[in-house]
């Protein structure tokens, strides 16, 4: 199995600031065939199920604002939130869909500070 | 599209757990569809999938208690998992995947608590 790790377990960032999410894979999720990365950013607030941010590691899903951005390649990879509003306080996790089972992260947590 | 789920919320020892997962506005065709669980305060775990031909995949760490079938007709897909134990105690989940983009629908979760 692909093990998933993510640093830190938790932040308190203050309103307008950016908050940065680190996600590492035990393996490389880089699929060579099409040059694409098979991981995928989720937020999940409280009685919720996950949302779906960004997959292929850099690609926003529909809809979720621009301050949301993926970046990485290979077992590294990063989740940032550029200037962020009280509406993102969640866990967010990442994942990784290149190989069953498909595996996540143990999530973080992003509070206001 | 919209997922929408349910089944048994309380279940005892040993027992079957059942839900099925409906969905609404979208085709079967071209589609991943997984059960994915979450204890509660905890991180999310993939159960297995099926595509619309009836393929299946299963989390070995599961696949012994597991199996997720398809209803084309009703547009439903279903999760049964056998001889529970309080460890299955989770929020259960449908969600919808392609072959290459992860799950962007999900259903609303239902939550299955066993106890004795």
């Amino acid at each position: 199995d692909i093990v998933m790790t993510q640093s830190p377990d938790s932040l308190a960032v203050s309103l307008g600031e950016r908050a940065t999410i680190n996600c590492k894979s035990s393996q490389s999720v880089l699929f060579s065939s099409n040059n694409k990365n098979y991981l995928g950013w989720y937020q999940q607030k409280t009685g919720q199920p996950p949302k779906l941010l960004i997959y292929w590691a850099s690609t926003r899903d529909s809809g979720v604002p621009d301050r949301f951005s993926g970046s990485g390649s290979g077992t590294d990879f990063t989740l940032t939130i550029s200037s962020l509003q009280a509406e993102d306080v969640a866990i967010y996790y990442c994942q990784q869909f290149y190989s069953t089972p498909f595996t996540f992260g143990p999530g973080t947590r992003v509070d206001i500070k | 599209v919209q997922l929408q789920q349910w089944g048994a919320g309380l279940l005892k020892p040993s027992e079957t757990l059942s839900l099925t997962c409906a969905v609404y506005g979208g085709s079967f065709t071209d589609y991943y569809w997984s059960w994915i669980r979450q204890p509660p305060g905890g991180g999310l775990e993939w159960i297995g999938e099926i595509n619309h031909r009836g393929s299946t995949n299963y989390n070995p760490s599961l696949k012994s208690r597991v199996t997720i079938s398809l209803d084309t007709s009703k547009n439903q897909f279903s999760l049964q998992l056998t001889s529970v134990t309080a460890a299955d105690t989770a929020v259960y989940y449908c969600a919808r995947s392609t072959v290459t983009i992860p799950w962007g629908n999900w259903g609303q979760g239902t939550l299955v608590t066993v106890s004795s």
